[in-house]
This record gives C-alpha cells, structure tokens and sequence, in this order.
C-alpha cells in the first residue's frame, strides 16, 4: 500500500487566494483526520471524519477553514481566504475500523507546507 | 483547563544510553496513551499504545509505562544509537473525546556516536 498521500507538499501563495490540500487516505481506513502543525501550538486536530462523515469540526480555527470528503478514497481541505497566520504543515491521518479513531494507530501523510505571504 | 506537556523540547545522549522521554498530562482522564516518531520533513509515526489499565509495555529496544495516578508516561529507548535521533511525540485520546487525540509538543532527541 502507497500509505496516506497527500498533494501539494508545499505550496506558496499570497494572502487572500484559496488553498485546497488533498488528501487519499489508505484503503479500507474508515476514519479520516486533518491536522495543522506549527512550531508554536505544535499538532492540533482541526476535523475528523468517520465513513465519510465529519465526526468532530471543533478543531477548525474559523469559517475560513473548510473539509470535504465525498468518498472514501478522497478528502479536501480548503482556505479561503488565506491569511499569513495559516502558515503550517497541514497532515492527513487515516486509520482502521478495527482500531478506531482512540484505540488504533493513525497513519500519517508527509503532510502539506503551506505559506501564505 | 487540559495540557499535555513533553519533558524538554531537546534531550541530547550519547549513543549506547537510554534516552528517557517524559509526558505529563493535566485535567484529562485518559484512555489510551500513544508515542509517535516524526523525522524532519516527515509525518509521525506510530510507535507503541498502551491503555490506562496497562503499566508497561515493551517492543523490541523501546518501553513505555504510563502512571494514572502521576499523570505522566516515560518512554525509554535502550541501547541508544543514532538512528533513534529525531522528534518523539505523545499523544493522548480522552475518554470523553473518542477520536480527538490530542498531541504533545514533542521531544527532540540527538543521539551522538
């Protein structure tokens, strides 16, 4: 299995444009996680998704933020509008329905830097 | 309100020690605990899970326990090489927050040859 692929690795863009980061979680995995890391407030859990389904959106910093994922092969999160204060390594999880999103283990992407200047 | 601290942002050891790595947790009642490796550049991976009813748990060079009632875990990496250098991260799921896992900052680890 190619594991948790995530597009674009880095992206760079100014502030106001819109940002989508992808995600492809492995297959078969049921449970879905976005998270943003920076060095400051290190890895914050923004949403999670259970068989397509967003489960918990607390995490999402403001109405800026938004995630989609219309099959289970598929997730997006989008930014729009994007401000400096964005600037993180956003990471896709994905993990299995025999472990559940608190028992198993998540299985990360190589995550997406984006800056926004 | 909840916090999970991680002992030192930085640890440095000389190869063939053991490099003991600290969580501690406040106003959390943990089910499960979890440690993560992550390289520069990489996402984190999984390394060990232990459960709130479990003291210890051991895989190969690696060791974990995890006190209730200290509120802390140690992560133990015995027999130290190299290799092991990189950013250790706990994580933990609350009883009351199933799927939200919530992660320390992490640990720097340099071990020197």
């Amino acid at each position: 299995d190619a594991g948790v692929i995530q597009s674009p690795r880095h992206e760079v863009t100014e502030m106001g444009q819109e940002v989508t980061l992808r995600c492809k979680p492995i297959s078969g995995h049921d449970y879905l996680f976005w998270y943003r890391q920076t060095m400051m407030r290190g890895l914050e859990l923004l949403i999670y998704f259970n068989n397509n389904v967003p489960i918990d959106d607390s995490g999402m910093p403001e109405d800026r933020f938004s995630a989609k994922m219309p099959n289970a092969s598929f997730s997006t999160l989008k930014i729009q509008p994007s401000e400096p204060r964005d600037s993180a390594v956003y990471f896709c999880a994905s993990s299995s329905p025999s472990g559940g999103p608190i028992t198993g283990e998540l299985f990360f992407g190589e995550g997406s830097r984006l800056t926004v200047l | 309100s909840q916090k999970i601290e991680q002992n030192s942002e930085a640890l440095n050891i000389q190869e063939g020690k053991t490099a003991t790595l600290t969580c501690n947790y406040t106003n959390y009642s943990p089910a499960y605990l979890q440690w993560y490796r992550q390289d520069p550049g990489r996402g984190p991976v999984f390394l060990l899970l232990i459960r709130e009813n479990e003291k210890e748990k051991r895989k190969e060079r690696l060791k974990v326990t995890f006190d209730t009632t200290l509120k802390q875990s140690l992560f133990h990496i015995t027999a130290s090489q190299p290799a092991d250098s990189a950013t250790y991260l706990c994580a933990l799921a609350a009883r009351r927050s199933q799927g939200n896992l919530i992660f320390g900052k992490g640990t720097k680890l340099s071990v020197k040859p």
